[in-house]
């Protein structure tokens, strides 16, 4: 298996503007997760999904945070408008059982100048 | 609430010398306890994990962690440790029940010195 995929490596935008990141589950996993990664705030669970359905997104910091998972193999992750405080490293996850390790993509970088 | 403490920010060690990070957790029960680590511009790669029964755990690329019930600690352990283990290090836990989620701690960056 190709392992998580995650697309763009790297993002940089304006404020104001739209970034969607995008995740590719590995195949039979049913949980996916979304992290971000700051130097002062660690790593922080966004979202996670079982069965593409959104089971907790507290830690969603904003209303201008979304996440959708249409489908078993693809998810995104969308903030509308951007804001420099987002910039971050963005992680997807997915995990096989319901409490098994997670095996992590490589990150999306984000910039918002 | 759970919560994971990686007291030591940096640690430089010598190629060659022995390496032990520490991981202290809080939690009412026994928790799933999971090594992350991180190569820079990479993401996190699991390298061992305790679920339950023996509490000396092996894992990849020659580390082991040891889980005391009593300390409530699971440090992770390299007898000899080579340049290439230069990274970030986290630990996280699990709910053995209710949520899903991991809690990580802050990390612990490794040096390695020729």
């Amino acid at each position: 298996d190709a392992g998580v995929i995650q697309s763009p490596r790297h993002e940089v935008t304006e404020m104001g503007q739209e970034v969607t990141l995008r995740c590719k589950p590995i195949s039979g996993h049913d949980y996916l997760f979304w992290y971000r990664q700051t130097m002062m705030r660690g790593l922080e669970l966004l979202i996670y999904f079982n069965n593409n359905v959104p089971i907790d997104d507290s830690g969603m910091p904003e209303d201008r945070f979304s996440a959708k998972m249409p489908n078993a193999s693809f998810s995104t992750l969308k903030i509308q408008p951007s804001e420099p405080r987002d910039s971050a490293v963005y992680f997807c996850a997915s995990s096989e059982y319901v409490r098994g390790e997670q095996y992590f993509g490589p990150g999306t970088r984000l910039t918002v100048t | 609430a759970q919560s994971v403490t990686q007291p030591d920010i940096h640690i430089t060690v010598s190629e060659g010398a022995s390496l032990e990070l520490r991981c202290n957790y809080s939690y009412g029960a026994t928790p799933y306890l999971f090594w992350y680590v991180q190569s820079p511009g990479q993401g996190l790669q699991l390298l061992l994990k305790y679920f339950s029964g023996d509490t000396l755990v092996q894992g990849i690329k020659g580390f082991e962690a040891e889980f005391k019930r009593s300390q409530s600690s699971f440090n992770l352990r390299k007898p000899s440790v080579h340049w290439s283990d230069a990274a970030e290090y986290f630990c996280a836990v699990g709910e053995t029940a209710g949520a899903n989620n991991l809690f990580f701690g802050t990390g612990t960056r490794l040096t390695v010195i020729p």
